[in-house]
């Protein structure tokens, strides 16, 4: 069975450009997370989404962040404009619901804003 | 403030060792997760416990989910190298699905 799948694996790109990441979460999943992971900050919670619906966005950082989930199979980040502090890696996970919890990563995006 | 607190931070011990890792809050869980993180890749789910006072063994891994649901170990037997990697507990309260996690351990197993 295939798992999360995430792409582009890395993205390299300059100070104000747009930046998007993708996902598609396993197949019969019905919530969707997006995290954020740094050195410093460890594993943060960006958005997640139960059944294609945005549920809690309170960890989006700014007005840049937007996240979309336009169907059951396929999510997006959107970083516009980057800035050098955003680089991190970024990882989409899902999970059914009520089942205790138990979340699967995909293998993440490493992004670097010059 | 972070609900979930793992010990050590860092830990670096030959092969052949025990050790054990520790997650702490002063909330109650429902249910309580552990994950490994090799670099270069996503936190890959190793065990979920649900009971209080709960405990499961994966191998050489064993996992405790404490008897209040706050807090939980792992300990790991007789480390290998390919135990190193980052170990990150983390816990679901109340009636959402987001999980909250623990600051991390990082392991280094060496040969």
């Amino acid at each position: 069975d295939a798992g999360v799948i995430q792409s582009p694996r890395h993205e390299v790109t300059e100070m104000g450009q747009e930046v998007t990441l993708r996902c598609k979460p396993i197949s019969g999943h019905n919530s969707l997370f997006w995290y954020r992971q740094t050195m410093m900050r460890g594993l943060e919670l960006l958005i997640y989404f139960n059944n294609n619906v945005p549920i809690d966005d309170s960890g989006m950082p700014e007005d840049r962040f937007s996240a979309k989930m336009p169907n059951a199979s396929f999510s997006t980040l959107k970083i516009q404009p980057s800035e050098p502090r955003d680089s991190a890696v970024y990882f989409c996970a899902s999970s059914l619901l009520n089942d205790r919890g138990r979340q699967y990563f995909g293998p993440g995006t490493r992004l670097t804003v010059l | 403030t972070q609900l979930l607190e793992q010990s050590p931070q860092f830990l670096s011990i030959q092969e052949g060792e025990n050790l054990t890792v520790y997650c702490n809050s002063s909330s109650v869980f429902s249910s309580l997760q552990w994950y490994r993180q090799e670099p270069g890749e996503g936190p890959v789910l190793l065990v979920t416990v649900v009971t209080g006072g709960e405990v499961k063994k994966l191998k050489r891994l064993t996992f405790q989910f404490g008897d209040a649901r706050k807090d939980s170990s792992l300990h790991i037997t007789a480390a290998q190298p390919g135990d190193t990697g980052l170990y990150l507990c983390a816990g679901l309260r109340g009636a959402t699905n987001k999980l909250i996690f623990g600051t991390g351990t990082l392991l280094a197993v060496q040969p």
